[in-house]
Protein backbone atom coordinates (compact mmCIF):
# COMPACT_ATOMS: atom_id res chain seq x y z
CA UNK A 1 0.00 0.00 0.00
CA UNK A 2 1.29 3.25 -1.07
CA UNK A 3 2.05 5.90 1.76
CA UNK A 4 1.26 9.09 0.13
CA UNK A 5 -1.27 11.68 2.24
CA UNK A 6 -3.22 14.31 0.90
CA UNK A 7 -5.35 17.44 3.27
CA UNK A 8 -7.68 17.80 3.25
CA UNK A 9 -10.05 15.63 1.60
CA UNK A 10 -12.64 17.74 0.77
CA UNK A 11 -12.46 21.50 0.56
CA UNK A 12 -15.38 24.18 0.03
CA UNK A 13 -14.47 27.80 -0.21
CA UNK A 14 -15.09 31.35 -1.39
CA UNK A 15 -14.03 32.81 -4.64
CA UNK A 16 -10.99 34.96 -4.02
CA UNK A 17 -9.54 32.72 -0.90
CA UNK A 18 -5.89 31.62 -0.72
CA UNK A 19 -5.14 27.66 -0.13
CA UNK A 20 -2.95 25.30 0.15
CA UNK A 21 -3.30 21.65 -0.58
CA UNK A 22 -1.20 19.72 1.20
CA UNK A 23 0.55 16.15 -0.23
CA UNK A 24 3.25 13.88 2.07
CA UNK A 25 5.12 10.76 1.14
CA UNK A 26 7.03 8.66 3.25
CA UNK A 27 8.60 6.54 0.56
CA UNK A 28 11.41 8.47 0.18
CA UNK A 29 10.81 8.84 -3.49
CA UNK A 30 12.36 11.80 -5.45
CA UNK A 31 9.99 12.57 -8.07
CA UNK A 32 6.48 14.25 -7.14
CA UNK A 33 3.52 15.51 -9.01
CA UNK A 34 0.11 17.52 -9.16
CA UNK A 35 -2.22 16.20 -11.50
CA UNK A 36 -5.48 17.94 -12.35
CA UNK A 37 -9.04 15.72 -12.69
CA UNK A 38 -12.39 16.30 -14.30
CA UNK A 39 -15.14 13.69 -14.75
CA UNK A 40 -14.46 11.95 -18.38
CA UNK A 41 -11.54 14.18 -19.04
CA UNK A 42 -7.42 12.75 -19.12
CA UNK A 43 -5.73 13.66 -15.83
CA UNK A 44 -3.55 17.04 -16.44
CA UNK A 45 -0.39 17.53 -15.07
CA UNK A 46 -0.19 20.59 -13.67
CA UNK A 47 3.58 20.70 -11.68
CA UNK A 48 5.93 18.29 -11.11
CA UNK A 49 9.21 18.31 -9.12
CA UNK A 50 12.71 16.28 -9.84
CA UNK A 51 13.57 16.58 -6.07
CA UNK A 52 14.23 19.32 -3.53
CA UNK A 53 14.16 23.43 -4.93
CA UNK A 54 12.94 21.37 -8.17
CA UNK A 55 9.71 22.53 -9.44
CA UNK A 56 8.54 22.71 -13.09
CA UNK A 57 5.26 23.68 -14.96
CA UNK A 58 3.17 20.78 -16.24
CA UNK A 59 1.26 20.60 -19.48
CA UNK A 60 -1.54 22.61 -18.43
CA UNK A 61 -1.95 25.82 -17.64
CA UNK A 62 -2.50 26.86 -13.98
CA UNK A 63 -2.76 29.79 -11.59
CA UNK A 64 -1.26 27.33 -8.72
CA UNK A 65 2.15 27.22 -7.62
CA UNK A 66 4.14 24.75 -6.07
CA UNK A 67 7.30 24.12 -3.70
CA UNK A 68 9.57 21.05 -2.65
CA UNK A 69 11.50 22.54 0.32
CA UNK A 70 11.45 18.74 1.93
CA UNK A 71 11.82 15.49 0.07
CA UNK A 72 8.69 14.17 1.47
CA UNK A 73 6.38 17.21 1.25
CA UNK A 74 4.87 18.99 -2.01
CA UNK A 75 2.25 21.31 -1.26
CA UNK A 76 0.09 23.24 -4.13
CA UNK A 77 -0.84 26.65 -3.49
CA UNK A 78 -3.72 28.72 -5.07
CA UNK A 79 -3.13 32.59 -4.18
CA UNK A 80 -7.08 33.08 -5.15
CA UNK A 81 -9.47 30.70 -5.57
CA UNK A 82 -11.90 30.85 -8.54
CA UNK A 83 -14.86 28.79 -9.49
CA UNK A 84 -12.71 27.37 -12.70
CA UNK A 85 -10.47 25.92 -10.01
CA UNK A 86 -13.46 23.70 -8.81
CA UNK A 87 -11.79 19.83 -9.75
CA UNK A 88 -10.14 17.10 -8.33
CA UNK A 89 -6.52 17.65 -7.59
CA UNK A 90 -4.23 14.11 -7.40
CA UNK A 91 -1.07 13.89 -5.64
CA UNK A 92 1.75 11.37 -6.93
CA UNK A 93 4.99 9.76 -6.20
CA UNK A 94 7.82 7.97 -8.19
CA UNK A 95 11.31 6.99 -8.26
CA UNK A 96 13.74 9.42 -9.57
CA UNK A 97 14.80 8.44 -13.18
CA UNK A 98 13.26 5.28 -13.85
CA UNK A 99 10.72 5.45 -16.51
CA UNK A 100 9.44 2.04 -15.93
CA UNK A 101 8.63 3.16 -12.60
CA UNK A 102 4.75 3.05 -10.93
CA UNK A 103 3.31 6.36 -9.89
CA UNK A 104 1.93 6.24 -6.67
CA UNK A 105 -1.20 8.37 -6.13
CA UNK A 106 -2.91 9.96 -2.86
CA UNK A 107 -6.36 9.61 -2.32
CA UNK A 108 -7.08 13.39 -3.39
CA UNK A 109 -8.31 16.57 -2.54
CA UNK A 110 -12.12 17.67 -4.05
CA UNK A 111 -11.71 21.31 -4.41
CA UNK A 112 -15.13 23.33 -4.79
CA UNK A 113 -14.75 26.98 -5.23
CA UNK A 114 -18.16 28.86 -4.70
CA UNK B 1 4.52 12.90 -28.92
CA UNK B 2 2.89 9.85 -26.82
CA UNK B 3 -0.96 9.71 -26.60
CA UNK B 4 -3.68 7.49 -25.59
CA UNK B 5 -7.30 6.85 -26.35
CA UNK B 6 -9.58 4.73 -24.09
CA UNK B 7 -12.32 4.44 -26.53
CA UNK B 8 -15.35 3.58 -24.21
CA UNK B 9 -15.92 6.20 -21.59
CA UNK B 10 -18.63 3.45 -19.73
CA UNK B 11 -18.79 0.01 -19.89
CA UNK B 12 -21.44 -1.74 -18.42
CA UNK B 13 -21.40 -5.65 -17.62
CA UNK B 14 -23.15 -8.23 -15.64
CA UNK B 15 -21.45 -9.84 -13.10
CA UNK B 16 -19.00 -12.90 -13.92
CA UNK B 17 -19.65 -12.07 -17.29
CA UNK B 18 -16.18 -11.23 -19.53
CA UNK B 19 -15.18 -7.68 -20.27
CA UNK B 20 -12.54 -6.10 -22.45
CA UNK B 21 -11.70 -2.40 -22.18
CA UNK B 22 -9.63 -0.93 -24.70
CA UNK B 23 -6.85 1.04 -24.83
CA UNK B 24 -4.57 2.47 -28.10
CA UNK B 25 -1.43 4.45 -28.06
CA UNK B 26 0.43 6.87 -30.39
CA UNK B 27 4.19 7.16 -29.85
CA UNK B 28 7.06 7.34 -32.47
CA UNK B 29 9.58 5.19 -30.01
CA UNK B 30 9.15 2.14 -27.91
CA UNK B 31 6.89 2.41 -24.88
CA UNK B 32 5.83 1.33 -21.46
CA UNK B 33 2.03 0.52 -21.00
CA UNK B 34 0.30 0.77 -17.75
CA UNK B 35 -3.27 0.77 -16.51
CA UNK B 36 -4.06 1.88 -13.38
CA UNK B 37 -7.83 1.50 -11.38
CA UNK B 38 -9.31 4.06 -9.36
CA UNK B 39 -11.87 3.04 -6.94
CA UNK B 40 -14.56 5.27 -5.67
CA UNK B 41 -13.10 8.76 -3.28
CA UNK B 42 -9.42 6.91 -4.39
CA UNK B 43 -6.36 8.08 -5.90
CA UNK B 44 -5.08 5.69 -9.01
CA UNK B 45 -3.39 2.69 -7.96
CA UNK B 46 -1.01 0.47 -10.70
CA UNK B 47 -3.17 -2.99 -11.53
CA UNK B 48 -0.33 -3.95 -14.18
CA UNK B 49 2.20 -3.23 -16.56
CA UNK B 50 4.31 -3.95 -19.52
CA UNK B 51 8.03 -2.93 -19.77
CA UNK B 52 9.25 -5.60 -21.98
CA UNK B 53 9.33 -9.60 -22.47
CA UNK B 54 6.10 -11.52 -22.56
CA UNK B 55 3.28 -9.47 -24.15
CA UNK B 56 0.64 -10.79 -21.83
CA UNK B 57 1.12 -9.19 -18.20
CA UNK B 58 -1.53 -10.42 -15.65
CA UNK B 59 -2.47 -8.72 -11.85
CA UNK B 60 -3.41 -10.43 -8.68
CA UNK B 61 -6.78 -10.12 -9.34
CA UNK B 62 -7.55 -11.80 -12.74
CA UNK B 63 -7.03 -8.98 -14.82
CA UNK B 64 -4.75 -9.76 -17.76
CA UNK B 65 -3.68 -7.16 -20.90
CA UNK B 66 -1.35 -7.62 -24.27
CA UNK B 67 0.56 -5.49 -25.71
CA UNK B 68 -0.24 -5.71 -29.18
CA UNK B 69 2.60 -3.59 -31.20
CA UNK B 70 0.99 -3.80 -34.62
CA UNK B 71 -2.00 -2.46 -33.69
CA UNK B 72 -0.32 0.03 -30.97
CA UNK B 73 -3.12 -1.67 -28.56
CA UNK B 74 -3.11 -2.81 -24.72
CA UNK B 75 -6.73 -3.57 -24.00
CA UNK B 76 -7.55 -5.22 -20.81
CA UNK B 77 -9.26 -8.34 -20.34
CA UNK B 78 -10.93 -10.14 -17.30
CA UNK B 79 -13.04 -13.63 -17.75
CA UNK B 80 -15.39 -13.21 -15.54
CA UNK B 81 -16.13 -9.90 -13.31
CA UNK B 82 -16.86 -9.14 -9.99
CA UNK B 83 -19.08 -6.25 -8.68
CA UNK B 84 -16.45 -5.12 -6.61
CA UNK B 85 -14.44 -4.19 -9.44
CA UNK B 86 -17.02 -1.41 -10.39
CA UNK B 87 -14.40 1.33 -10.52
CA UNK B 88 -12.46 4.05 -13.28
CA UNK B 89 -9.54 2.55 -15.52
CA UNK B 90 -6.87 3.96 -17.17
CA UNK B 91 -4.40 3.22 -19.62
CA UNK B 92 -1.41 5.13 -19.69
CA UNK B 93 1.47 5.58 -21.36
CA UNK B 94 5.31 6.19 -21.86
CA UNK B 95 7.92 6.82 -23.91
CA UNK B 96 11.31 4.83 -23.46
CA UNK B 97 13.97 7.32 -22.68
CA UNK B 98 11.42 10.16 -22.72
CA UNK B 99 10.77 12.22 -19.35
CA UNK B 100 9.43 9.77 -17.02
CA UNK B 101 6.11 11.30 -16.90
CA UNK B 102 3.10 9.22 -18.33
CA UNK B 103 0.32 10.48 -20.66
CA UNK B 104 -3.13 9.29 -19.66
CA UNK B 105 -6.15 8.60 -21.08
CA UNK B 106 -9.66 9.85 -20.39
CA UNK B 107 -10.67 6.58 -18.08
CA UNK B 108 -12.70 4.15 -18.64
CA UNK B 109 -16.23 3.71 -16.07
CA UNK B 110 -16.28 -0.22 -15.43
CA UNK B 111 -20.28 -0.82 -14.10
CA UNK B 112 -20.70 -4.10 -12.54
CA UNK B 113 -24.41 -5.32 -12.03
CA UNK B 114 -25.38 -8.03 -10.54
Amino acid sequence: EADIYQTPRYLVIGTGKKITLECSQTMGHDKMYWYQQDPGMELHLIHYSYGVNSTEKGDLSSESTVSRIRTEHFPLTLESARPSHTSQYLCASSEQGRDTDTQYFGPGTRLTVL
Amino acid sequence: AQSVTQLDSQVPVFEEAPVELRCNYSSSVSVYLFWYVQYPNQGLQLLLKYLSGSTLVKSINGFEAEFNKSQTSFHLRKPSVHISDTAEYFCAVNEKGGSYIPTFGRGTSLIVHP
